[in-house]
């Protein structure tokens, strides 16, 4: 599983409030990302990071700000939670900086009432 | 624009038969093609990719340029073939197709 883990694993919260994710890698790997997973729409990427405090936005990154101030997380935010968001949210990471081989956390469940 | 395209949302087929889930690309250059798998409750793994022309599992998938596709194959289907599998297109980032869900018939 490259020593990724994320949490919470399962999440339910309101409309307007705030939501950060957390991803968690062991293994020292640059690259991380954040996808969101929905029936009809396949694995969307949200934000991507190259490095400590380095971060980019993806395809579907209106509504969700990322912090990353170590190696080892990477913080996925939504500012103000809307019914849209309710989603299940994977981060991965990049095996090698030679090759685009992606390892995936085991994902969180959000819900948005 | 969609770079990668799986044109099945679901594939129902008996156990035993053969397997085949589609995948096109829109790129000019030489891609670099995954296969990823979802099982039921489990994480996202690398299936293949086309730079290694391995067999895991008994899938195999061949690009192919004058089609643009990356079909994955497995000439027997087994039940524990029943999961959500997608392609995925290297652009500057790995880009997913929408998946197919492939379903074994007993």
């Amino acid at each position: 599983d490259a020593g990724i883990t994320q949490s919470p694993r399962h999440k339910v919260t309101e409309t307007g409030t705030p939501v950060t994710l957390r991803c968690h890698q062991t293994e020292n790997h640059r690259y991380m990302y954040w996808y969101r997973q929905d029936p009809g729409h396949g694995l969307r990427l949200i934000h991507y990071s190259y490095g400590v405090k380095d971060t980019d936005k993806g395809e579907v990154s209106d509504g969700y700000s990322v912090s990353r101030s170590k190696t080892e997380d990477f913080l996925l935010t939504l500012e103000s939670a809307t019914s849209s968001q309710t989603s299940v949210y994977f981060c991965a990471i990049r095996g090698t900086a030679s090759s685009y081989e992606q390892y995936f956390g085991p994902g969180t469940r959000l819900t948005v009432t | 624009a969609q770079r990668v395209t799986q044109p099945e949302k679901l594939l129902s087929v008996f156990k035993g038969a053969p397997v085949e889930l589609k995948c096109n690309y829109s790129y000019s250059g030489s891609p670099e093609l995954f296969w990823y798998v979802q099982y039921s409750r489990q994480r996202l793994q690398l299936l293949l990719r086309h730079i290694s022309r391995e067999s895991i599992k008994g899938f195999t998938a061949d690009l192919n340029k004058g089609e643009t596709s990356f079909h994955l194959k497995k000439p027997f289907a087994q039940e524990e073939d029943s999961a959500m599998y997608y392609c995925a297109f290297r652009d500057d980032k790995i880009i997913f197709g929408k998946g197919t869900r492939l379903h074994i018939l007993p």
